[in-house]
Order: C-alpha cells, then sequence, then structure tokens
C-alpha cells in the first residue's frame, strides 16, 4: 500500500533554533517527493522537489534530503523563525500517471515560539 | 498577479443544502484539482480535470459534483448527500497532470454545515 508517514506530528521549538522533520514513504514506483509549506488556513506552497537522482535540495533556511534506498526524507530548518510556524507537508509522486499518483502525509505542525 | 485564487473563503451551510465553491486560476494551466483536508489527515483528491469539459472522481468523490466549460475555472459543488462536508477545501492547479506534475494551491474555503 502506497503510504506517507511524517514525524514528529507537532514540534515546538524556539526561536533561532534548528529542527528537522521526518517523512517516511512507501510509494513505488517512486517519482519524486516535494516539500509543502502551510500556514494556518492558507494553502499549501512548495519549498523543495527532489528527484530520485537528487539526494540534497536547498531552499534558503530550509533543507532537504532524500535517500531512496530506504526511502526517507527530512525538512531541516536552519536558524527559525516565527514565520515558520506553520504544518510542513511531505508529498510522494508515483510513476504512474494521472491525478491520484500523489501520497500526501499528515503533516508536522511546527511552532516556533520567541 | 498570476495565481490560482478560491471563493469564498469561509462557506456556511445548512443540512439539506447544496453549496459551491469556485476557483479560478489564471495559470494558463491545463490540469485542476479539488482536494479535501480534514484534522490529522492527508489531503484527499475528491476530482480532477486535465481539460477542458473533461474530469475525473477521485477518491472521495461521493457527495460532490464538477464542471469544467472553462480553463480557468473548476467549480466545486458540495451536494446534500454528502454527510460529513465539513472540512477545509484545496483547489489547485498544474501545468499537465503527468509525472511531473507540480501543483500551485488556492488559498481554501472552510466549509462549515451548521
Amino acid at each position: 500500500k502506497n503510504q506517507v508517514e511524517q514525524s514528529p506530528q507537532s514540534l515546538i521549538i524556539l526561536e533561532g533554533k534548528n529542527c528537522t522533520l521526518q517523512c517516511n514513504y512507501t510509494v513505488s514506483p517512486f517519482s519524486n517527493l516535494r516539500w509543502y509549506k502551510q500556514d494556518t488556513g492558507r494553502g499549501p506552497v512548495s519549498l523543495t522537489i527532489m528527484t530520485f537522482s537528487e539526494n540534497t535540495k536547498s531552499n534558503g533556511r530550509y533543507t532537504a534530503t532524500l535517500d531512496a534506498d530506504t526511502k526517507q526524507s527530512s525538512l531541516h530548518i536552519t536558524a527559525s523563525q516565527l514565520s515558520d510556524s506553520a504544518s510542513y507537508i511531505c508529498v510522494v509522486s508515483a510513476q504512474f500517471s494521472g491525478a491520484n499518483n500523489l501520497f500526501f502525509g499528515t503533516g508536522t505542525r511546527l511552532t516556533v515560539i520567541p | 498577479d498570476g495565481g490560482i485564487t478560491q471563493s469564498p473563503k469561509y462557506l456556511f451551510r445548512k443540512e439539506g443544502q447544496n453549496v459551491t465553491l469556485s476557483c479560478e486560476q489564471n495559470l494558463n494551466h491545463d490540469a485542476m484539482y479539488w482536494y479535501r483536508q480534514d484534522p490529522g489527515q492527508g489531503l484527499r483528491l475528491i476530482y480532477y480535470s486535465q481539460i477542458v469539459n473533461d474530469f475525473q472522481k477521485g477518491d472521495i468523490a461521493e457527495g460532490y459534483s464538477v464542471s469544467r466549460e472553462k480553463k480557468e475555472s473548476f467549480p466545486l459543488t458540495v451536494t446534500s448527500a454528502q454527510k460529513n462536508p465539513t472540512a477545509f477545501y484545496l483547489c489547485a492547479s498544474s501545468i499537465y497532470s503527468g509525472l511531473y506534475n507540480e501543483q500551485f494551491f488556492g488559498p481554501g474555503t472552510r466549509l462549515t454545515v451548521l
């Protein structure tokens, strides 16, 4: 069964600290993996997109890693800011056509406190 | 200002009523999608459309209907047959619905049944 699991479910950190969010998946055959940031009451916004051959991709203070062998990804946030408070969603795309080739994690709710 | 818009932001419905959620995009994207987001769950696909005048059911289409008369517009009707419609609804679009189909999301509509 194609699934995407994220951990932790929620996380609270102090402003300026780093944190790492995890995403494990069983989606097969794998095409690509995306991390989205979703502010409360808003739509998700793409942070990074990674294909099978990519191990690391950065977007400012956000760095995503992918280990296609173990089917794991992480999103590392450096020097967190209050504006990083949001839900972070991992989305894995399978290698078959159609809109139902996307599998969504339930997200990690990050709260950054001053 | 390019993007994808949804209206209204908040919508209240009495039981037994049909309501229509609007989704418009000016990104010239061929594919459009509707998702439902509930607390603690990943996004679930309701309907999607790859081209004008064509659409397919997603994983949870029962109680919903859509139309795609124009490339820019993909309205979703929540009918009285949907037993638990209270949720956050997200519309998305992508250039096409192929394997590398990065989706861009609208701001969402929160529907509450009174």
